[in-house]
């Protein structure tokens, strides 16, 4: 079976520049969540979607937004883009679940994108 | 505000030298524990999940436990292959009834042959 895909895996940005991110969750997973990861911490994470409607928002400002598709793959936009979204994007697929808590979550290999 | 310290921040070990590593957290109304194990350059991969205080879990030469307060990851005889950052994450009720995870900073380990 294939696992999470993510595309494109290498981006690079020009500051305000916007860019779309994109994610194919397992099989039959129908919970995606998107993190970010700079370099030297851990992800944090951003949004959760499960059947298609956003169940759950980290701390981050309205340039962030993503939404989800019927066959449950998921994009994620960032706009005006800033030196320091500059980071590894990564999209994680979860098995259903009722109380749509995030139990095992399987990774992609990630977005690196660079804003320069 | 949801936190999760994790220690030490790296780690050298000899094949075969077992160690432990600690993932501490303060959360209101904790809805699991989660380890992770990332190799540079890739996404983290799922190790184990622990919900309630006293629960253990194994694979391999890896043993996650769980305390009101506390995880620990024990790894036993490790091999070099064991090397990568390992991650702890907690989640937690959020506004809207949803549930967030919050990650630690994870631990660069070593193993030498």
């Amino acid at each position: 079976d294939a696992g999470v895909t993510q595309s494109p895996t290498h981006l690079i940005k020009t500051r305000g520049q916007h860019v779309t991110l994109r994610c194919s969750p397992i099989s039959g997973h129908k919970s995606v969540s998107w993190y970010q990861q700079v370099l030297g911490q851990g992800p944090q994470f951003i949004f959760q979607y499960y059947e298609k409607e956003e169940r759950g928002r980290g701390n981050f400002p309205d340039r962030f937004s993503a939404r989800q598709f019927p066959n449950y793959s998921s994009e994620l936009n960032v706009n005006a883009l800033l030196l320091g979204d500059s980071a590894l994007y990564l999209c994680a697929s979860s098995p259903r679940d009722r109380t749509y808590m995030n139990t095992e979550a399987f990774f992609g290999q990630g977005t690196r994108l660079t804003v320069v | 505000e949801d936190q999760v310290t994790q220690s030490p921040e790296a780690l050298r070990l000899q094949e075969g030298e077992s160690s432990s590593l600690n993932c501490s957290y303060t959360v209101s109304g904790l809805r699991g524990l989660f380890w992770y194990r990332q190799d540079p350059g890739k996404g983290p991969e799922f190790l184990f999940t622990l919900y309630s205080a006293g629960e253990e879990k194994e694979k391999e030469r890896l043993k996650a436990t769980l305390t009101k307060k506390e995880s620990f990851l024990h790894i036993t005889a490790p091999k070099p292959e064991d090397s990568a950052t390992y991650l702890c994450a907690v989640q937690a009720p959020a506004s809207g009834g949803s549930y967030i995870p919050t990650f630690g900073r994870g631990t660069s380990l070593i193993v030498h042959p």
